[in-house]
């Protein structure tokens, strides 16, 4: 069965703009998760959706947001970006939210 | 809140060897998962092993296998008959099962490199 798909793969923009990330999940999976990661500080979790709601969300200001639509697929939306905002943004799916999780390839984005 | 260590940045071993990756946690909860997750260099985070703390007994998957130490907090993987392709960095991770708390917390990983 198809894995986890994340688009783009790739990602520039500049300061101040705003991004919007997508990811389909394994069919049937109705829990979502995004996270970022960053050399400096690793894997970190942003927010969880589960049957269209949000039911976690990490420590990460406003400007990140995400929604999930009735098929499962999410997205996750930045707005004005900063330099620091570059990162491996990391989505993944699960049947539940607690059995485990499978992770997508990821998108790269850089914030110029 | 949970933490996850994993104080080794990086190791090396000979093809056909075994290596051990360690990794130690902090959580007063009772119920949790904890996962060892493989990151190759296509970035894709792929599910190594996964151990319930009510479970007594170490996960084993083919060639891997832990040592999970509950009353320690210690969550070791031993990596049997290591392959060229098992080289990437892996990530303990620790799920608490208390409400709906089912966010993963990362240690900050370890980069493996198997020689041939």
């Amino acid at each position: 069965k198809a894995g986890v798909t994340q688009t783009p793969r790739y990602l520039i923009k500049t300061r101040g703009q705003q991004v919007t990330l997508s990811c389909s999940p394994i069919s049937g999976h109705r829990s979502v998760s995004w996270y970022q990661q960053t050399p400096g500080q690793g894997l970190q979790f942003l927010f969880e959706y589960f049957s269209e709601t949000q039911r976690n969300k990490g420590n990460f200001p406003g400007r990140f947001s995400g929604r999930q639509f009735s098929n499962s697929r999410s997205e996750m939306n930045v707005s004005t970006l900063e330099l620091g905002d570059s990162a491996l943004y990391l989505c993944a799916s699960s049947l539940d939210g607690f059995y485990g999780y499978t992770f997508g390839s990821g998108t790269r984005l850089t914030v110029v | 809140a949970q933490t996850v260590t994993q104080s080794q940045p990086e190791m090396s071993v000979q093809e056909a060897e075994t290596v051990t990756l360690s990794c130690t946690y902090d959580t007063s909860e009772n119920n949790y998962y904890l996962f060892w997750y493989k990151q190759p260099p296509s970035r894709q985070m792929i599910l190594v092993i996964r151990q319930e703390a009510y479970k007594q007994q170490n996960a084993t998957e083919n060639r891997f296998s832990v040592n999970f130490q509950k009353a320690a907090k210690s969550f070791s993987l031993k990596i049997s008959d290591s392959q060229l392709g098992d080289t990437a960095m892996y990530f303990c991770a620790f799920m608490s099962l208390t409400g709906a708390n089912s966010k993963l917390t990362f240690g900050k990983g370890i980069t493996l490199s198997v020689r041939p």
